[in-house]
C-alpha cells in the first residue's frame, strides 16, 4: 500500500495564479482532511470531507476550494494564489469514529511569489 | 473543549539514552491520543496512539507512552535515542462532536540528540 500520496511535492506560483492539489489514499478510508503547516502556527485545516461527493470547511477554508469527486482522491485548488498561501500543504485520511488516527501524506511545498 | 500542552519546545540527549517527551491533556471525556513524528522535510508520522484499552501503549521504532488519567498525562519514552530519532513530536488529541475526526495539536517538542 502506497498509504496518502500527494503531487505535486514543491511548485511555485506567481500571485494570481491558479493550481490544484491532488491527495490520493489506498486504504479505503472515508475521512479526507487538508491542512497547511506554516512556522509558529501548527497544523490548521482547510476543509475536510466525510465521505465521497462532501466537503466541508475547516478553520482556514478562504481562498481554497475543495472536491472529492472519488473516495480514494481529495483535490484542493486555489483559484487565485495569493503569497500569503505559501505554505507547506499535507493531506490525511482515516477511518470514521474519533478514535481513529489519521495518516499523512508526505506533504506540497507551495511558494507564491 | 479538548486541549493538549506539550511541556518543552526542545529536548536535547545523547545517543544511547533514555527519551523523555512530556504531554498533559484536558478533557471533558475519556480521550483518544495520539503521537505522531515529522522529520525535517517529511510528513507526520503515527508513533501511537491510545483508545481506551491498555495504559501503556507501544508504538513503532521503539517508542512507548502511558496514558495516566489521574495525571492527564501521556508522556512518550524510548529507553535508547538514536540519531534518526531527531526529528519533532506533537502530542496529539481526538475531539468529538464535530461530525469528523478533529484532532488537537500540541505546539510539538523539537528532539535533538546529540553523539
Amino acid at each position: 500500500n502506497a498509504g496518502v500520496t500527494q503531487t505535486p511535492k514543491f511548485r511555485v506560483l506567481k500571485t494570481g495564479q491558479s493550481m490544484t492539489l491532488l491527495c490520493a489514499q489506498d486504504m479505503n478510508h472515508e475521512y479526507m482532511y487538508w491542512y497547511r503547516q506554516d512556522p509558529g502556527m501548527g497544523l490548521r485545516l482547510i476543509h475536510y470531507s466525510v465521505g465521497e461527493g462532501t466537503t466541508a470547511k475547516g478553520e482556514v477554508p478562504d481562498g481554497y476550494n475543495v472536491s472529492r469527486l472519488k473516495k480514494q482522491n481529495f483535490l484542493l485548488g486555489l483559484e487565485s494564489a495569493a503569497p500569503s498561501q505559501t505554505s507547506v500543504y499535507f493531506c490525511a485520511s482515516s477511518k470514521t469514529g474519533r478514535d481513529k488516527a489519521q495518516y499523512f501524506g508526505p506533504g506540497t511545498r507551495l511558494l507564491v511569489l | 473543549a479538548q486541549s493538549v500542552t506539550q511541556l518543552d519546545s526542545h529536548v536535547s540527549v545523547s545517543e544511547g539514552t533514555p527519551v523523555l517527551l512530556r504531554c498533559n491533556y484536558s478533557s471533558s471525556y475519556s480521550p483518544s491520543l495520539f503521537w505522531y513524528v515529522q522529520h525535517p522535510n517529511k510528513g507526520l508520522q503515527l508513533l501511537l496512539k491510545y483508545t481506551s484499552a491498555a495504559t501503556l501503549v507501544k508504538g513503532i521504532n521503539g517508542f512507548e507512552a502511558e496514558f495516566k488519567k489521574s495525571e492527564t498525562s501521556f508522556h512518550l519514552t524510548k529507553p535508547s535515542a538514536h540519531m534518526s530519532d531527531a526529528a519533532e513530536y506533537f502530542c496529539v488529541v481526538s475531539d468529538q462532536g464535530f461530525g469528523y475526526n478533529k484532532l488537537i495539536f500540541g505546539a510539538g517538542t523539537r528532539l535533538a540528540v546529540h553523539p
